[in-house]
């Protein structure tokens, strides 16, 4: 089956310091990919949308300057978190979809827990 | 995205037993996912629906796409230690390329 792969699984920084997220599709190609973002016990929220060669749509509330994405090839996302903050500390996720059906399952990567401290 | 009410929140179950959460739309829905999130990780597709009434099993797992297109239920028969997790409903409403999920049911069970 398609498979998403995201690295680093974890990840612990200091406040004000950049961290840098990456989504991959193993064995396929993403034209698009999904960013989620997860509060312990609570569903997952859509950040963005990431786009291969254009920019990213962001959901609204989240602010595009602080969570850059980049999708340089169909195979790889990447969401940096900039000038992080404890309160950015949460698990995040990323996804794609197999093909271009608006109604294709997303296949989700194993998430990154980011604690800033 | 659309806004989707699953049930119940949390289980505690004994092992073996059938359980059975559903979910519910205000709007139409073209397709239903359901996954499962174990801790630390990332969700896993389980079952996909993608007609009204179509009932689809995958082992213990059977789900049902409601005949309205607003509802769907996962059902789990004989559960085991393994199924301990959390499950989750997903779905784009009409013309939308976004998932909506639902809150999640966490489920537990004793042994």
């Amino acid at each position: 089956g398609a498979v998403v792969s995201q690295h680093p699984s974890w990840v612990i920084c200091k406040s004000g310091t950049s961290v840098k997220i990456e989504c991959r599709s193993l064995d396929f190609q993403a034209t698009t990919m999904f960013w989620y973002r997860q509060f312990p016990k609570q569903s997952l929220m859509l950040m963005a949308t990431s786009n291969e060669g254009s920019k990213a749509t962001y959901e609204q509330g989240v602010e595009k300057d602080k969570f850059l994405i980049n999708h340089a090839s169909l195979t790889l996302s990447t969401l940096t978190v900039t000038s992080a903050h404890p309160e950015d500390s949460s698990f995040y996720i990323c996804s794609a979809r197999v093909g271009t059906l608006y109604n294709s399952p997303l296949h989700f990567g194993n998430g990154t827990r980011l604690t800033v401290t | 995205g659309q806004q989707l009410n699953q049930s119940p929140q949390s289980m505690f179950i004994q092992e073996g037993e059938d359980v059975s959460m559903n979910c519910t739309s205000s709007s139409i829905f073209n397709t239903w996912l359901w996954y499962k999130q174990d801790p630390g990780e990332g969700p896993v597709l389980l079952i996909a629906l993608y007609k009204a009434g179509e009932l689809t099993s995958n082992g213990r797992l059977t789900a049902q796409f409601g005949i309205t297109r607003k509802d769907s239920f996962l059902n789990i028969s004989a559960s085991i230690p393994s199924d301990v997790g959390i499950y989750f409903c997903a779905g784009p409403g009409a013309g939308d390329y976004k998932l909506s999920f639902g809150a999640g049911t966490t489920v537990t069970v004793r042994a």
